[in-house]
């Protein structure tokens, strides 16, 4: 059972682009979840979707960033016209319920030039 | 409300002593807790969980934690620290019911020293 899936592993991106992740949930798993953690800090929760839909998203700021988890095919965050603070390593989670444990995959390094 | 403290951003032991992280929780009702690892440059790993059974949790790599309701805690805690032990530790808190986020700690940093 392959786990939690990623990609890219890094991203790099100038100022004024799009950054977009993908994550691939482990197999039966139909909650994703994203965190982004800055350098020396601990993991901030920004967004819980199951498929179709946003569940919570009250850790996300309210401009330049989205999410979605789409019927087929791997949740997508999007971050548009990215600026040097986003630099930060992003990580998905997934389970198979809300009540569950969560499984991460190996995150995507964002660096912002 | 929920919230999670983790009392030491780092610690440090040498190898083959006792390895003691500490978390303390707030919660309103019954707790899920969980501790997760960090290695460097890795995403993070379920070391090990506590949803209302046995109090005393062990979990990979000979780690296990200890949920005490009085002391509102769930301390991480291994007989003798290996080198590999060296990452960084996230305690978590959630519970049952679908409207409440996950809570990370800050984070403790594990030392090895040889």
């Amino acid at each position: 059972n392959a786990g939690v899936m990623q990609n890219p592993r890094h991203l790099v991106r100038r100022r004024g682009q799009e950054a977009r992740l993908r994550c691939s949930p482990m197999k039966g798993h139909s909650h994703v979840y994203w965190y982004r953690q800055l350098p020396e800090e601990g993991l901030k929760f920004m967004v819980y979707l199951q498929k179709e839909n946003i569940i919570d998203e009250s850790g996300m700021p309210k401009e330049r960033f989205s999410a979605e988890f789409p019927k087929e095919g791997p949740s997508i965050l999007r971050i548009q016209q990215v600026v040097r603070g986003d630099s930060a390593a992003y990580f998905c989670a997934s389970s198979p319920g809300t009540y569950y444990e969560q499984y991460f995959g190996p995150g995507t390094r964002l660096t912002v030039t | 409300a929920q919230s999670v403290t983790q009392l030491d951003s780092h610690v440090s032991v040498s190898e083959g002593t006792p390895v003691l992280l500490r978390c303390n929780y707030s919660s309103s009702y019954s707790p899920s807790l969980f501790w997760y690892v960090q290695h460097p440059n890795k995403g993070l790993q379920l070391l090990l969980k506590y949803t209302s059974a046995a109090t005393l949790v062990k979990g990979i790599n000979g780690f296990e934690a200890e949920f005490k309701k009085s002391e509102t805690s769930f301390h991480l805690t291994k007989p003798s620290a290996h080198m590999s032990d060296a990452a960084e530790y996230f305690c978590v808190v959630t519970r049952m019911n679908r409207d409440d986020k996950i809570i990370f700690g800050k984070g403790t940093r594990l030392h090895i020293l040889p």
